[in-house]
């Protein structure tokens, strides 16, 4: 049974930092690409960041390029998304999604149950 | 420019069914969905994917009561004999080259 589960939400300051996890288990990890995806309150749903099966390539939403970097530890299957330059508008549940592909951004087959980020002075 | 669009609401009566309806900006008609499921205090959920032929596939222990279906550049999610617990969001999603992955706003779904 695939299962994804987020861990390192919080409370940060704006222009703070926060690093969240997400550790899968139920498939091979290291040949599926991975995502992450965020909602804020009252919002629907908005993909923040992806990268590859092999961690070669990732890619990012324009609103978070540059503050945002996705990485991934495949031995440990785990998938991390550390987040630098906090805004308010970054308040949000941040979910990881598995891709059914390795290589390329396709659409996401399974989700984990989110990790509440907030910022906030 | 790749649009998805969903009505913000719907709702329908217990036992009856309900077509919710994605719908592609022009042009895109040949691009595939997928319809995720979302429940409060729960993570998403993948439902199926439709492609621009109406064909679908369907996640794993998905029932039989929800099937997808496509006509131009509208994708379609229908969910039959509604229960309590299809209440939520439903959000329908594509992807490609140069789009990443694209969201629409959602449909609310309100069992009555």
């Amino acid at each position: 049974e695939v299962e994804l589960l987020e861990s390192g939400g919080g409370w940060v300051q704006p222009g703070g930092s926060l690093r969240v996890s997400c550790a899968a288990s139920g498939f091979t990890f290291s040949r599926f690409g991975m995502s992450w995806v965020r909602q804020a309150p009252g919002q629907g749903l908005e993909w923040v960041s992806f990268i590859t099966g092999s961690g070669e390539r990732t890619d990012y939403a324009d609103s978070v390029k540059g503050r945002f970097t996705i990485s991934r530890d495949n031995p440990k299957n785990t998938l991390y998304l550390q987040m630098n330059g906090l805004r308010a508008e970054d308040t949000a549940v941040y979910y990881c999604a598995k891709g059914v592909a390795g290589a390329i951004i396709d659409y996401f087959d399974y989700w984990g149950q989110g990790t509440l980020v907030t910022v906030s002075s | 420019q790749l649009v998805l669009t969903q009505s913000p609401s719907a709702s329908a009566s217990l036992g009856a069914s309900v077509k919710l309806t994605c719908t592609l900006s022009s042009g895109h008609s040949n691009y595939a969905i997928v319809w995720h499921q979302k429940q409060p205090e729960k993570g998403p959920r993948y439902l199926m994917k439709v492609n621009d032929d109406g064909t679908h596939r369907k996640g794993d222990g998905i029932p039989d009561r929800f099937s997808g279906s496509s006509s131009g550049t509208e994708r379609y999610l229908t969910i039959s004999s509604l229960q309590s617990e299809d209440e939520g969001d439903y959000h329908c999603q594509t992807w490609g080259a140069g789009t990443t992955v694209l969201f629409g706003g959602g449909t609310k779904l309100t069992v009555l």
